[in-house]
């Protein structure tokens, strides 16, 4: 298994520009999350799937987009990157009611 | 008010020591706790879960504080490996809710 696999890994933006990360996992999983992490702030929650077809909002969903058509994947969309969107993103997976969440390696995304 | 708090540290110790991290949680009716370990520049990880009754993990303890909503990492022998930043983590419903980590460095 790969577990839970995000391209790229770097990306550079320009204000305004739109781009999707893209998260996948092999796991069978139902549970998938995005996070972003900042300095001093932990890892926020921005949007969730509890399945194929179903996606909710997190603490910080403003500026961002996800759809989920598999159960692999579940790709999150800067919609018009801002500087305020420069952070490290993390993917993770999670079989539903169960407490063990698999992450991915991350993407460091800066917006110039 | 943040569902959790956590000392940012750092925390600096010689090989060998003991140190102690905590975290408090705001909502009373969280029912799991995790301790993450991340390296630096790397996924969070798993590193154990918490219990009322506090689990044991070679040199790792972690117990949980329902009536003063908090729970602690005990590392005891610290080894270099041990370097890291350690994140707790409170579920009060179906989502995660992170503290922002302690960084701890183990000295030679």
């Amino acid at each position: 298994n790969a577990g839970v696999t995000q391209t790229p890994k770097f990306q550079v933006l320009k204000t305004g520009q739109s781009m999707t990360l893209q998260c996948a996992q092999d796991m069978n999983h139902e549970y998938m999350s995005w996070y972003r992490q900042d300095p001093g702030m932990g890892l926020r929650l921005i949007h969730y799937s509890v399945g194929a077809g179903i996606t909710d909002q997190g603490e910080v969903p403003n500026g961002y987009n996800v759809s989920r058509s598999t159960t692999e994947d579940f790709p999150l969309r800067l919609l018009s990157a801002a500087p305020s969107q420069t952070s490290v993103y993390f993917c993770a997976s999670r079989v539903e009611n169960t407490d063990t969440q698999y992450f991915g390696p991350g993407t460091r995304l800066t917006v110039l | 008010r943040k569902e959790v708090e956590q000392d940012p540290g750092p925390f600096n110790v010689p090989e060998g020591a003991t140190v102690a991290f905590n975290c408090t949680y705001s909502n009373s009716a969280s029912q799991s706790f995790f301790w993450y370990r991340q390296d630096c520049r790397k996924e969070p990880k798993l590193l154990m879960s918490v219990y009322s009754s506090g689990n044991e993990d070679g040199r790792f303890t972690a117990q949980l504080n329902r009536a003063s909503q908090y729970i602690s990492l005990l590392i005891r022998d610290s080894k270099l490996s041990d370097s890291a930043t350690y994140l707790c983590v409170v579920i009060p419903g179906n989502q995660f809710y992170f503290g922002t980590g302690t960084s701890l460095t183990v000295i030679p």
